[in-house]
């Protein structure tokens, strides 16, 4: 079985905050792919990155950044001087390449106020 | 690219009525995914075909559900009868596989959502 866990199920920062959203996984397998997607208010479900488990280098794409992390199982993803645009809900999710399965967070609600 | 293309966009049927939702996934992907998306239960997979085979059906909720997909270039999901609890988003996804074991990222569609009365 294969779980994604993002503790933080609403977050509320004022503009140009850093604020970093969390996400724990577990798994069985030795190969898998992390990602985050994010759902702005339009309703629609938009890739942010990928990685796969062998690839712990962390990566940074412009204001954002993930912090992959194996031996905590966690994926954590930081948003730099946050942005009103910014607001969406995010989710972090997991792939099985084995079973073809994906399984998604329950979701982090992120608000930027102006 | 047209992206993945879902309709229709709203529905809004009633109790026992079948419902038939639609999806074209991207040009050139070989794997396609169909999500449901409520508050109570989030993002749940329902269904994931890779080269218009299904291989995981084990989200489909019961046996109301059926999906198909007869070609690369088109999906159906199925409810009927159809019931209020089957209100939700529903979400197809597209992605390219090419190589066994490796993955990319899924291209969602805008969504269909559907309201039983």
């Amino acid at each position: 079985a294969q779980k994604v866990t993002q503790a933080q199920t609403e977050i509320s920062v004022v503009e140009k905050e850093d604020v970093t959203l969390d996400c724990v996984y577990e798994t069985r397998d030795t190969t898998y792919y992390l990602f985050w997607y994010k759902q702005p208010p339009s309703g629609e479900l938009v890739f942010l990155i990928r990685r796969n488990s062998f690839d712990e280098q962390n990566e940074i794409s412009g204001r954002y950044s993930w912090n992959f992390q194996k031996s905590t199982s966690s994926f954590n993803f930081t948003i730099t001087a946050s942005q009103v645009v910014d607001s969406a809900v995010y989710f972090c999710a997991l792939h099985n390449t084995n079973a073809g399965k994906s399984t998604f967070g329950d979701g982090t609600t992120l608000t930027v106020k102006p | 690219d047209a992206g993945v293309i879902q309709s229709p966009r709203h529905e809004v049927t009633e109790m026992g009525q079948e419902v038939t939702l639609r999806c074209k996934p991207i040009s050139g992907h070989n794997s396609l995914f169909w999500y449901r998306q409520t508050m109570m239960r989030g993002l749940e997979l329902l269904i994931y075909f890779n080269n218009n085979v299904p291989i995981d059906d084990s989200g489909m909720p019961e046996d109301r559900f059926s999906a198909k997909m007869p070609n690369a270039s088109f999906s159906t999901l199925k409810i009927q009868p159809s019931e209020p609890r089957d209100s939700a988003v529903y979400f197809c996804a597209s992605s390219l596989v090419p190589l066994a074991g490796s993955y990319n990222e899924q291209f969602f569609g805008p969504g269909t959502r559907l309201t039983v009365l």
